[in-house]
């Protein structure tokens, strides 16, 4: 099993629309956990942590599941800008080394 | 906003090459890191570093790798010998550091590394 797996899509979605990520990690030691987003050719940019109580910004929620190994990630109300690939990122504790999934693509559609 | 810095954004060598890739982390962080991205993957990590040593490394940092923080505030990645499954994009990272927690890393724009 990979250490981060994530469906690399693409999702295509119009604008306006709620879509929802998943990633699932391997390690049930992982201690932090992160989505980033990437935006082609570019560097991943943080969008948020995710916390064991789950947590909000704006159009955006992320939620974590230590039971199931998984954090998710949902987009409200999808704009054209949101257009990029969506990184989840786990810290699995002791150093500071962060293991990335492959990425989901999401495109929203006019 | 205080934000990482790389230079150059696009290094052409040819193989066998010795290559230098410079990043200006953030001025207050403690830990950096070297992560690469080979076209179409993943982020790989590569390397971290803290306190003027090498706190851990992936496999992929060979004998051929190695990093320096040769002043207050620059970090460097050289590659001594290129080879050209090492043309990747190559990002620096920096984080503060908090005892007992982990630290949000913060990239910078990468420098893209083509090897011929």
């Amino acid at each position: 099993r990979k250490e981060v797996e994530q469906d690399p899509g693409p999702f295509n979605v119009p604008e306006g629309a709620t879509v929802a990520f998943n990633c699932t990690y391997s390690n049930s030691a992982s201690q932090s956990f992160f989505w980033y987003r990437q935006d082609c050719r570019k560097e991943p940019k943080l969008l948020m942590s995710v916390y064991s109580s789950g947590n909000e910004d704006g159009r955006f929620t992320a939620q974590l599941n230590r039971a199931s190994q998984y954090i998710s990630l949902l987009i409200r109300d999808s704009k054209l800008s949101d257009s990029a690939t969506y990184l989840c990122a786990v810290n699995s504790g002791g150093y500071q080394k962060v293991t990335f999934g492959t990425g989901t693509k999401l495109q929203v559609i006019p | 906003e205080p934000e990482v810095t790389q230079t150059p954004s696009h290094q052409v060598t040819q193989m066998g090459q010795e290559v230098i890739l410079r990043c200006v982390p953030i001025s207050n962080h403690l830990y950096f890191y070297w992560y690469r991205q080979i076209l179409g993957q993943k982020v790989e990590f590569l390397v971290s570093f803290y306190n003027n040593e090498i706190s851990e490394k992936s496999e992929i940092f060979d004998d051929q790798f190695s990093v320096e923080r040769p002043d207050g505030s620059n970090f460097t990645l050289k590659i001594r010998s290129t080879k050209l499954e090492d043309s990747a994009m190559y990002f620096c990272a920096s984080s503060e550091w908090t005892s007992g927690s982990f630290d949000t890393q913060y990239f910078g724009p990468g420098t893209r590394l083509t090897v011929l």
